[in-house]
C-alpha cells in the first residue's frame, strides 16, 4: 500500500533548464509535505516543505506546488545545476502526528543534470 | 554545529550475530526517529522515541528488533540474530519537541554476510 508515489525513477535534464519532479499521494488526510535530497552514501537533506493551506512555496531555485484536488505535488528546480544531481524523495507527514516526524516517503526520483 | 551523529557508518555482521546502531540527536532535539532504506526502495519509518519512551514502534519488525533512547546517552537500534534481509541503510533523524521538519544523520549501512 504505497501512499506516496513517485512514478518516475529517473529524470535527465540539461544544465540551466527546469527540472520538474512529480509526486502523487492517496491519503486525503495528508496535510504537510516535504522534499528531501539524497546523495549516495549520505543521509537525506531537507529541501523544502508545503502545508495544505498553501498551493505554492518557494525557496530560491526550488518551488513546490500542491494540487490538493488531484492529490499531486511537484518540485521545480530552476535553473538546474550539475550539483543538483541526486535522488529526490517526496514525503508526507503522518496526520496523526500533527505535522510531526513520522514521514511516509515515496520511492525517490534520481535526477541527473548534464552540463 | 553538530548534526545528527550516527555510528558506526558501516557494519558487517555474520548471520546470527547482533547489530547495534547508535544515534546522537542534534543539540536541543529530544525526539528521535529511525528509518530503514532497503535496496531500491524509499525510506520506511521504523520507530519514534522520546527520552526513555517509545512513542510509536508501528514500523518495527515484530521480532529481533528493538530500540531505546535512554535518559543519558545515544539512542540505540538493536537487531538480534541478523539475517541477510536486514542488510540495509538505517537512518536516524531528530527534531525538537514536535516540529514539522526532521533532520537526518548520515546513516549506518549494515551488511549481513
Amino acid at each position: 500500500d504505497q501512499q506516496v508515489k513517485q512514478n518516475s525513477p529517473s529524470l535527465s535534464v540539461q544544465e540551466g533548464r527546469i527540472s520538474i519532479l512529480n509526486c502523487d499521494y492517496t491519503n486525503s488526510m495528508f496535510d504537510y509535505f516535504l522534499w528531501y535530497k539524497k546523495y549516495p552514501a549520505e543521509g537525506p537533506t531537507f529541501l523544502i516543505s508545503i502545508s495544505s493551506i498553501k498551493d505554492k512555496n518557494e525557496d530560491g531555485r526550488f518551488t513546490v506546488f500542491l494540487n490538493k484536488s488531484a492529490k499531486h505535488l511537484s518540485l521545480h528546480i530552476v535553473p538546474s545545476q550539475p550539483g543538483d544531481s541526486a535522488v529526490y524523495f517526496c514525503a508526507a507527514s503522518d496526520p496523526i502526528y500533527n505535522q510531526g516526524g513520522k514521514l511516509i516517503f515515496g520511492q525517490g526520483t534520481e535526477l541527473s543534470v548534464k552540463p | 554545529n553538530a548534526g545528527v551523529m550516527q555510528n558506526p557508518r558501516h557494519l558487517v555482521r555474520r548471520r546470527g550475530q547482533e547489530a547495534r546502531l547508535r544515534c546522537s540527536p542534534m543539540k536541543g532535539h529530544s525526539h528521535v526517529y529511525w528509518y530503514r532504506q532497503l535496496p531500491e526502495e524509499g525510506l520506511k519509518f521504523m520507530v519514534y522515541l522520546q527520552k526513555e519512551n517509545i512513542i510509536d514502534e508501528s514500523g518495527m519488525p515484530k521480532e529481533r528488533f528493538s530500540a531505546e533512547f535512554p535518559k543519558e546517552g545515544p539512542s540505540i537500534l538493536r537487531i538480534q540474530q541478523v539475517v541477510r534481509g536486514d542488510s540495509a541503510a538505517y537512518f536516524c533523524a531528530s527534531s525538537p519537541p514536535p516540529q514539522n521538519t526532521i533532520y537526518f544523520g548520515e546513516g549506518s549501512w549494515l551488511t549481513v554476510v
